[in-house]
Order: C-alpha cells, then structure tokens, then sequence
C-alpha cells in the first residue's frame, strides 16, 4: 500500500483556518485520498475523500496537488470540537469490493481559545 | 439513524479468561470491519467481512482470534485466553454497497482491560 506522511501535531487558534498537510510521493492512479478524525475517546469519523479534483463538503475542504503526490485539509474555521487526530489514507478505487483502511499515526491537532 | 453499536462498552476480564465483543453495524451495510487501538497507539486492522465473500482475516495477530457475522447483520470477536497484551479499545467500522469510497462509520469501541 502506497503510504502517507504527515506532521505528528499542529496547533491552531480559535477560528482561524486551519491546514493540514498529507505527502503520497507514491500514489498511484487508482489511490482516492482520504480524511477521517478521531476525537477523544470515540471511533473516527469520515471527514472527505477525493481523486485529483479539490473537494468541498460541509466539514472541510480538501485541496490536491496537480501531481497527486501531497493534498492539504483545510478546516475553514477551527474550533474547539476540531480537536483531534487527523488521518490522511490512500484507498484503492476499484468495484470489487470495499477494502479496509489503514490507518497511520496522524496528526494531531490542538486548538486554542 | 443508528449509527454502530458495541457492546460491551467496557469489559475487564481475567487473564486466560474468553471474551465476546458484540457489533451491531448499521442496517444495509454489506460490509463490517474490526481494528484494534492500544492505548496512545494507531489503529491496527483485523478482519473484514464483505457480504457472502470470505472474509479477510489477514490482520488477525494469532489463532486466539476469530470473528463471525450472521448474514448482513451483527458480527461477533472472540479473543481466547485472553491475555494483557490485548488490551486495548477494539473497534468496528460498517460501510454500504460495493467500491472502496464508501466511507466507514465506527462505532465507539469496547474497551479491553485484561488484569
């Protein structure tokens, strides 16, 4: 599995924007790129996927190197619940079958009032 | 609506002693995984289970570990003699229909204390 790098902590203020770097030098073609946290004491959560195209929703906004081989998560306003560990995962992108995440240390992110 | 379920929440147990770990995934999702996090540590992937294809046990760390899952529904870890080294929060992910974006919806875990 092509794997990931990021920065083991960030801190942030507040409602400030807040972005989190990923590198994947070995991406290949069919890798989406995926964000989940996890909060203190809960399962993680999915936060945004995407292939080459940034991405939107209504949690963050996930912007993708024209070559694919880093993409950055950007949380528009930080607040205190963003409080957690941020995974950055490369998922094969093929229908046969779903096919389990792996997961890596992450990033972990303080915010500060 | 309702998300993964686990139970127990949090289970103590002897050493040596038989443990089943109960999840609940939501409705209609084909697919249910388990992962293992230790205390300050990553999550580490165990098994998963796609509709009726075998499942993937290839994270499974030794034959004191097995899982079950009836159908499409709720699926079972066993951990046999259980031992301190397995300790730890064990978590279960469910996703719908076939392809790999699906995301996985975990529940909370059960948190494993072996004494």
């Amino acid at each position: 599995d092509a794997k990931t790098t990021q920065p083991n902590s960030m801190e942030s203020n507040e409602e400030e924007p807040v972005h989190l770097p990923c590198n994947h030098s070995t991406i290949s073609g069919t890798d989406y790129i995926h964000w989940y946290r996890q909060l203190p004491s809960q399962g993680p959560e999915y936060v945004i996927h995407g292939l080459t195209s940034n991405v939107n929703n209504r949690m963050a906004s996930l912007a993708i190197a024209e070559d694919r081989k880093s993409s950055t998560l950007i949380l528009h306003r930080a607040t205190l619940r963003d409080a957690a560990v941020y995974y950055c995962i490369l998922r094969k992108g093929f229908d046969s079958g779903n096919t389990p995440l792996v997961f890596g240390k992450g990033t972990r992110l303080s915010v500060i009032a | 609506g309702a998300g993964v379920s686990q139970s127990p929440s949090n289970k103590v147990t002897e050493k040596g002693k038989d443990v089943e770990l109960r999840c609940d995934p939501i409705s209609g999702h084909t697919a249910l995984y388990w992962y293992r996090q230790r205390l300050g540590q990553g999550l580490e992937f165990l098994i998963y289970f796609q509709g009726n294809s075998a499942p993937d046990k290839s994270g499974l760390p030794s034959d004191r570990f097995s899982a079950e899952r009836t159908g499409e529904s709720v699926s079972t870890l066993t951990i046999q003699r259980t031992q301190q080294e397995d300790s730890a929060v064990y978590l279960c992910a469910s996703s719908s229909r076939q392809g790999t974006n699906s995301p996985l919806h975990f529940g909370n875990g059960t948190r494993l204390t072996v004494t």
